[in-house]
């Protein structure tokens, strides 16, 4: 009865490669989110996703790409990675932001990537 | 330019007295405030918002936070530490640009560390 979701809880891989994380959340949430947390515990947005149209996109490099198939999942693909993705990625979630609030988000456990 | 700031990376404390986290924001119009507690390997859990009303809010695990406008301060406190509430704690402000979507700034984080 895991809220979000996330797989896979780690992640290697080499300089190069194409990866993808996946998001998933049963609290019947309409927005959803992607965070980058480096290594100084730094926390920023990358994305976030209401009702599947994308409503936050931050300055991140075109190879990372969210996709979001339905409401309740949230994937991140990063091709070509590099040394410096190296990070913890969060998915979160929130009821609709724009029907009231502001609403608490409610966060998964985090994929660590590190790239070689 | 939008900002929070967490003036301590470190507060230690003596388990059963009070401690105070502190937390600062720079941002135009109302200010909507948050706290989240992040455990080692874990995501970050929300303790607690303001948004309107009382500047004394309470929040989950007996924390509480004193919104002072004049001050423009959100101060995380707590009457008796525990030794589990040693963990990493995020203050986060609304960016009043995002449009009323939820996009959060945060602070760079305080880790409190509570001594037996």
């Amino acid at each position: 009865d895991t809220a979000v979701s996330q797989t896979p809880k780690y992640l290697v891989t080499q300089m190069g490669n194409d990866k993808s994380i996946k998001c998933e959340q049963n609290l019947g949430h309409d927005t959803m989110y992607w965070y980058k947390q480096d290594s100084k515990k730094f926390l920023k947005i990358m994305f976030s996703y209401n009702n599947k149209e994308l409503i936050i996109n931050e300055t991140v490099p075109n190879r990372f790409s969210p996709k979001s198939p339905d409401k309740a999942h949230l994937n991140l693909h990063i091709n070509s990675l590099e040394l410096g993705d190296s990070a913890v990625y969060f998915c979160a979630s929130s009821q609709d932001t724009l029907a009231g609030g502001p609403y608490e988000q409610y966060f998964g456990p985090g994929t660590r990537l590190t790239v070689t | 330019a939008q900002s929070v700031a967490q003036p301590e990376d470190q507060v230690n404390v003596a388990e059963g007295n009070p401690l105070t986290v502190k937390c600062t924001y720079s941002v135009s119009g109302n200010p909507y405030l948050f706290w989240y507690v992040q455990y080692p390997n874990r995501g970050l859990q929300f303790l607690l918002k303001y948004i309107t009303g009382d500047n004394l809010v309470k929040g989950s695990y007996g924390f509480e936070a004193e919104f002072n406008k004049s001050q423009t301060s959100f101060h995380l406190k707590k009457p008796s530490a525990l030794v589990s509430d040693s963990a990493l704690y995020f203050c986060a402000v609304r960016d009043s640009y995002s449009g009323g979507y939820n996009k959060l700034i945060f602070g760079a984080g305080t880790r409190l560390a509570v001594h037996p």
